[in-house]
């Protein structure tokens, strides 16, 4: 039974570049929420997404940041031309239904030189 | 905005020891869970407490919530090396989706 994936597990981007988070839920699991962990600091909500629809993006910056979760396929949140500050950790996590336990991933390490 | 602070924020014990971590909060939670993360990790869970006052045992570890759900603490006895690492408290948010996390304690045993 497979846990939360999340792929690259290390990302190393250069300024203005794009970067692209995937994650594929627990088997069942069709809530998806994005985390950021910056360096020395707890993680922070970013967006909640269930297949098709974003259901709460409120902690998301309004611009550079997206985030989807087709219909088929993994979830994707999208971070385009990056800046040092977007160096992070990044968590996704998966629940079976809302306020059920949510279960992470083990990050995506974006690095922008 | 609902805010969940932990305290100590680091701990250096000696193996053997025993240690309590707390997590504070001006608001009320339905519920709080409590992670453990290790370096290059995502948080595992530990834990879910869910009625005030309740108690819950895991191994050397005891989870309690407060009466008024507005706080937890994690107490770990004879601590070994192998309990380091990042403890981290959450709690739902408004509506009941997403997670607010606390800035966590890191724990690190010694031998």
């Amino acid at each position: 039974n497979a846990g939360v994936m999340q792929n690259p597990r290390h990302l190393v981007r250069r300024r203005g570049q794009e970067a692209r988070l995937r994650c594929s839920p627990m088997k069942g699991h069709s809530h998806v929420y994005w985390y950021r962990q910056l360096p020395e600091e707890g993680l922070k909500f970013m967006v909640y997404l269930q297949k098709e629809n974003i259901i709460d993006e409120s902690g998301m910056p309004k611009e550079r940041f997206s985030a989807e979760f087709p219909k088929e396929g993994p979830s994707i949140l999208r971070i385009q031309q990056v800046v040092r500050g977007d160096s992070a950790a990044y968590f996704c996590a998966s629940a079976g239904q809302v306020e059920e336990t949510q279960y992470f991933g083990p990050g995506t390490r974006l690095l922008v030189l | 905005t609902q805010l969940l602070e932990q305290s100590p924020q680091f701990l250096s014990i000696q193996e053997g020891e025993n240690l309590t971590v707390y997590c504070n909060s001006s608001s009320v939670f339905s519920s709080l869970q409590w992670y453990r993360q290790e370096p290059g990790e995502g948080p595992v869970l530990l834990v879910t407490v869910v009625t005030g006052g309740e108690v819950k045992k895991l191994k050397r570890l005891t989870f309690q919530f407060g009466d008024a759900r507005k706080d937890s603490s994690l107490h770990i006895t004879a601590a070994q090396t192998g309990d380091t690492g990042l403890y981290l408290c959450a709690g739902p948010g408004l509506g009941g989706s997403r997670l607010t996390f606390g800035e966590g304690t890191q724990l690190t045993v010694n031998p």
